[in-house]
């Protein structure tokens, strides 16, 4: 089955320092990745729609300064949290579809846990 | 408008029973459905999905899609408590960003 690899699982950083994490289609191209937060018992909210060789749209209220996207291939994804807060400590999700189907369903990272201290 | 509505839940049941969860949704030319399961402190898995109208069996799960009544609908047999998580429904389609609503919690007790 599509396999989707997210990297790091978990990180903790300082204050004030920049976190890339990675999210890769393994055997599928993705045009399209989502992003996704959650932080604890609440719902998946998503951050960004990340499209290959073009600029991410970003949904209400996410800062594209902060949270950085790039898209440099059909398999690859980037999310760079930039000058991190401890409010930025959260779950990130990563997700994607085939490219060759309409009715692709969408295939998850196991996520990054990120500790901002 | 939200695409999807999660209509049941929090839910709970007790072991062996069947949970009945179900969503409503307000895009008629919707055609297919996925159900994604999420663990607490896990990321999202695909369990299963429906691309016609009717009921699709997997084992212990069945998904049902009435797009006359727009609603979608999952069915555990034998619920046990490993099936215990969040439950996300949500159509196919390029346009689709799952954009998740809280989803339906399910517990399953003992």
């Amino acid at each position: 089955g599509a396999v989707v690899s997210q990297h790091p699982s978990r990180v903790i950083c300082k204050s004030g320092t920049s976190v890339k994490i990675e999210c890769r289609s393994l055997d599928f191209q993705a045009t399209t990745m989502f992003w996704y937060r959650q932080f604890p018992k609440q719902s998946l909210m998503l951050m960004a729609t990340s499209n290959e060789g073009s600029k991410a749209t970003y949904e209400q209220g996410v800062e594209k300064d902060k949270f950085l996207i790039n898209h440099a291939s059909l398999t690859l994804s980037t999310l760079t949290v930039t000058s991190a807060h401890p409010e930025d400590s959260s779950f990130y999700i990563c997700s994607a579809s085939s490219a060759l189907s309409y009715n692709s369903p969408l295939h998850f990272g196991n996520g990054t846990r990120l500790t901002v201290t | 408008q939200k695409e999807v509505e999660q209509n049941s839940g929090p839910l709970s049941v007790p072991e062996g029973a069947i949970a009945s969860l179900n969503c409503t949704y307000s895009d008629r030319g919707s055609q297919s459905f996925f159900w994604y399961r999420q663990y607490s402190g896990k990321s999202p898995e695909l369990i299963m999905s429906i691309y016609s109208n009717g009921d699709k069996e997997d084992g212990r799960f069945t998904a049902q899609l009435n797009k006359a009544s727009q609603y979608v609908s999952l069915l555990i047999r034998d619920s046990q408590p490993s099936d215990s998580a969040t439950y996300l429904c949500a159509p196919a389609g390029a346009n689709s960003k799952l954009t998740f609503g809280k989803g339906i919690t399910l517990s399953v007790r003992p």
